[in-house]
């Protein structure tokens, strides 16, 4: 079992590019959820997807759009990055709804926006 | 205004004595409570958690304390080890309450160094 995998690992943009982070797990889990990290501050929740076929906003969408592809992948596309999108991104999965409330996260893709 | 409070960005503790780290929270709707550890260029790992219907839950050398009155918890780590040093994160959720139960809300994370 890969777990949750991440591509690309690192990634510089210019301002008004593009681009789409790419994450899948193999765990069979239902929900997916993408995070931003920003030094000295904890994990923020983009977008998640408690289910295939459904996505919804967390505390910071904006700039955002997401794409829950099958059970296994969840995308994370930035149609114009802009340097306050420079942050590491994280992909996590967990299991059914209410049954269990472990996250397990992906490595990371560390963006920098120029 | 931050949800939940990691008062301390670092502690140092020496290796086997016990490593203490603090989270604080706001919301009083929150009911669960996760410990996860990051090390350098990997995604957090979970480590223990605890529903709000207890006050303690141990799992091996970890132990996590639920204070509710207080809004407080703590994560004892006894004894410390050099494998230990990382940077750990408190999250919270009102999970019984949600529709999901998953949306948390971290903390900034204290980084722990455990000198050998």
């Amino acid at each position: 079992n890969a777990g949750v995998t991440q591509t690309p690992k690192f990634q510089v943009l210019k301002t008004g590019q593009s681009m789409t982070l790419q994450c899948a797990q193999d765990m069979n889990h239902n929900s997916m959820y993408w995070y931003r990290q920003d030094p000295g501050m904890g994990l923020r929740l983009i977008y998640y997807s408690a289910s295939e076929g459904t996505t919804d906003k967390g505390e910071v969408p904006n700039g955002y759009n997401v794409s829950r592809l099958n059970k296994r992948e969840f995308s994370l596309r930035l149609e114009s990055a802009a340097p306050s999108q420079t942050s590491v991104y994280f992909c996590a999965s967990s299991g059914q709804p209410l049954s269990s409330y472990e996250q397990y996260f992906g490595p990371g893709t560390r963006l920098t926006v120029t | 205004d931050q949800q939940v409070k990691q008062n301390s960005p670092s502690l140092s503790v020496q290796e086997g004595r016990i490593s203490i780290l603090n989270c604080d929270y706001t919301n009083s709707m929150f009911d669960y409570f996760l410990w996860y550890k990051k090390y350098p260029a990997e995604g957090p790992t979970f480590l223990i958690s605890i529903s709000s219907i207890k006050d303690k839950n141990e799992d091996g050398r970890f132990t996590v304390f639920l204070n509710k009155s207080a809004k407080h918890l703590s994560l004892h780590i006894v004894p410390s080890q050099p494998g230990d040093s990382a940077v750990y994160f408190c999250a919270a959720s009102s999970a019984g309450r949600d529709n999901y139960g998953q949306n948390f809300v971290f903390g900034p994370g204290t980084r722990l160094s455990v000198l050998p």
